[in-house]
């Protein structure tokens, strides 16, 4: 599976777009890009994920270049409680058990 | 409500003697895995489990045992604990049908402390 870097930490203020960028240039053509969050020392929870077109759900949008190297999680209204590292990982997809988590990025929502 | 559980959540043992960390799914998942968390470290792949019987060494595999007899079920083992198992353990299951979407879930996390 290709590597990830994100950057170690990143500040947002409260009620404002979080963008947290990611970049994955070694990606192939059959990898995904997931997104998980890990608030406090609870377990990782899932956000997103996409191939190729750019997803949004409840939580977030996730923006993936056309040449798919980079990608950026938006957080549309950033609050107190998306303060937790975010992990970008990227994997084919039948390779269910190979999760690399990286170091991730550490969000830090302020008043 | 669907989720993934884990017993004890807090843990203080000493140096050989032998424990079991249990995991349990309700959401009839074939894929279980079991990771570690250590400061610097980021998450690391214990073992995981295809489906009943079948599992497989992950990343850090060494000093730990797991067991699948039923499929909701998934229990780390540490036969003689040393204290660099000393860590914040944490399972998940995830379920390979339906395409793309590979979302595992995780349990809360079992703090672990070797003396």
């Amino acid at each position: 599976d290709a590597k990830t870097t994100q950057p170690p930490s990143m500040d947002c203020a409260e009620g404002r777009a979080a963008n947290l960028p990611c970049n994955h240039s070694t990606i192939s053509g059959n990898e995904y890009v997931y997104w998980y969050r890990q608030i406090h020392s609870q377990g990782p929870q899932y956000i997103i994920h996409g191939l190729k077109n750019n997803e949004t759900n409840e939580m977030a949008s996730l923006i993936i270049t056309e040449d798919r190297k980079s990608s950026t999680l938006i957080l549309p209204h950033a609050t107190l409680r998306d303060t937790a590292v975010y992990y970008c990982i990227v994997r084919v997809d039948y390779n269910f058990n190979k999760f690399y988590f990286g170091s991730g990025t550490k969000l830090n929502v302020k008043p | 409500e669907a989720q993934v559980t884990q017993n004890p959540r807090y843990l203080i043992t000493v140096t050989g003697k032998k424990l079991t960390v249990t995991c349990s799914q309700n959401m009839n998942h074939e894929y279980m895995s079991w990771y570690r968390q250590d400061p610097g470290l980021g998450l690391r792949q214990i073992y995981y489990s295809m489906n009943v019987e079948a599992t497989d060494k992950g990343d850090v595999p060494e000093g730990y045992k797991v067991s699948r007899k039923e499929k909701r079920n998934f229990p780390l083992i540490l036969e003689s604990p040393s204290p660099n198992q000393t860590s914040l353990y944490f399972c998940a299951s995830s379920d390979p049908a339906g395409g793309s979407t590979d979302t595992q879930y995780f349990g809360p996390g079992t703090r672990l402390t070797v003396l």
